[in-house]
This record gives structure tokens, sequence and C-alpha cells, in this order.
């Protein structure tokens, strides 16, 4: 069964490093999101991606977030210069034009700003 | 403004008892409701949505949920618990087609044998 990969399944980086968080989407799918969990937290949007531009962002998707389709395969989330309060786990989503309520989820990235 | 409210973030039940799992939402306009369910170290799982078709809502696993305009719920249940249902659950809202989701705090669901 088709399923959404993201890896590192764990990234450790210091405070003000760049990290970039790569997913793969199921391969006809054509909506891809991420959301975060913060350790204890509910899960929160961040952004949605759809023919090769945002779609929709959240308040906390500020000028240190972006995300890009580099190819026809990944979907990556870049943090430009991680903070403390970063640390999270990462989920990776994506949709189909025929159903796109129904969102499938990668098992995320945990991570961790030292 | 949307919200997902999950009453219980822990709940336990013996195993073969009902499961009930509490959900409810605010909405500006007429939701999709979703379930969704999360095993340790892995990604989140579709349950089961509710998208303007039948109120009453069958799932995987034996799940079900009804959504209750008048009472602005969607509660999840199970007629009997298996030990492979402990999980986190999660609740989610969204408005429209390709939007965001709006979650839930979770509810870690323990099966007691």
């Amino acid at each position: 069964e088709p399923e959404v990969t993201q890896t590192p399944s764990h990234q450790v980086t210091q405070m003000g490093q760049e990290v970039i968080l790569r997913c793969v989407p199921i391969s006809n799918h054509l909506y891809f999101y991420w959301y975060r969990q913060i350790l204890g937290q509910k899960v929160e949007f961040l952004v949605s991606f759809y023919n090769n531009e945002i779609s929709e962002k959240s308040e906390i998707f500020d000028d240190q977030f972006s995300v890009e389709r580099p190819d026809g395969s990944n979907f990556t989330l870049k943090i430009r210069s991680t903070k403390l309060e970063d640390s999270a786990m990462y989920f990776c989503a994506s949709s189909d034009w025929s159903d796109p309520n129904e969102q499938f989820f990668g098992p995320g990235t945990r991570l961790t700003v030292l | 403004a949307q919200s997902v409210t999950q009453l219980g973030s822990h709940v336990s039940v013996s195993e073969g008892a009902l499961v009930l799992l509490r959900c409810n939402y605010s909405s500006s306009v007429p939701p999709y409701l979703f379930w969704y369910v999360q095993y340790p170290n892995q990604g989140l799982q579709l349950l089961l949505k509710y998208t303007s078709a039948a109120t009453l809502v069958k799932g995987i696993n034996g799940f079900e949920a009804e959504f209750k305009k008048s009472e602005t719920s969607f509660h999840l249940t199970k007629p009997s618990a298996h030990m492979s249902d402990a999980a986190e659950y999660f609740c989610a809202v969204s408005l429209s087609t390709g939007n965001q989701f709006y979650f839930g705090t979770g509810t870690s669901l323990t099966v007691i044998p």
C-alpha cells in the first residue's frame, strides 16, 4: 500500500542552524501539507502546497520556514535558523485530487533543537 | 474560528468494554470531521471521516462516529475494546476540500486486560 515517507526520523541540531526535513508524498497525490506537534500539545497546521505554490499557511509559518518541491517526488520543509521552540514532531501529509479531504500522514520527523 | 475539543486526555477501558472518545467542534460553516489514530512511533492513520453524507460513519477496526449538528459533536465509539486499540486518537475538522485540518489535543486510550 502506498505511504508517505519522511526522513530523517530524528534530527538533532544546534540553535541557529538550518535544517531540511524531507518527505516523499504518495506518488499521484497533488496536495501536500506540513504539520507539527510540540510534545504534549495538539497537532498544528503549518502550510499546504498545491500546483507548486503555497495555498495556505498558518501564523506559525513565518519567514524562517520555507517549502519546496525540488523534483517530482520530494517535498521539503526548511527551517533557516532553528530556535529551541522549533523542537517538535513534524508530519508531512498528502492528498489526492479525487478526495482532498483524506490526508495521508507520514510517520513524522522528530526535531530536537539544542 | 474553528476549534476542536477532546474531553479526556486519557481514557481507560477494560478489554471488551465500550469505547467512547468525545469530540466537540466549533465551526462557522458546515465542517468535515475526521478521527485519526496514532500508534507509538507511527504516523496518523485515518479511522473515519464525515463529509456531509450519512451522519453515522463507520470506519476501520470496528470504530464508528456520529455527527450530531445540534450538539456540535462527533464522538468516536467502538462496542468492544481490543488490546490493539491502545493508541492516541485525534479528532480533526476542516472546512473545505484541500484545506488545513484543525486537530484536538488527542485522547490516549488504554485497554486493560
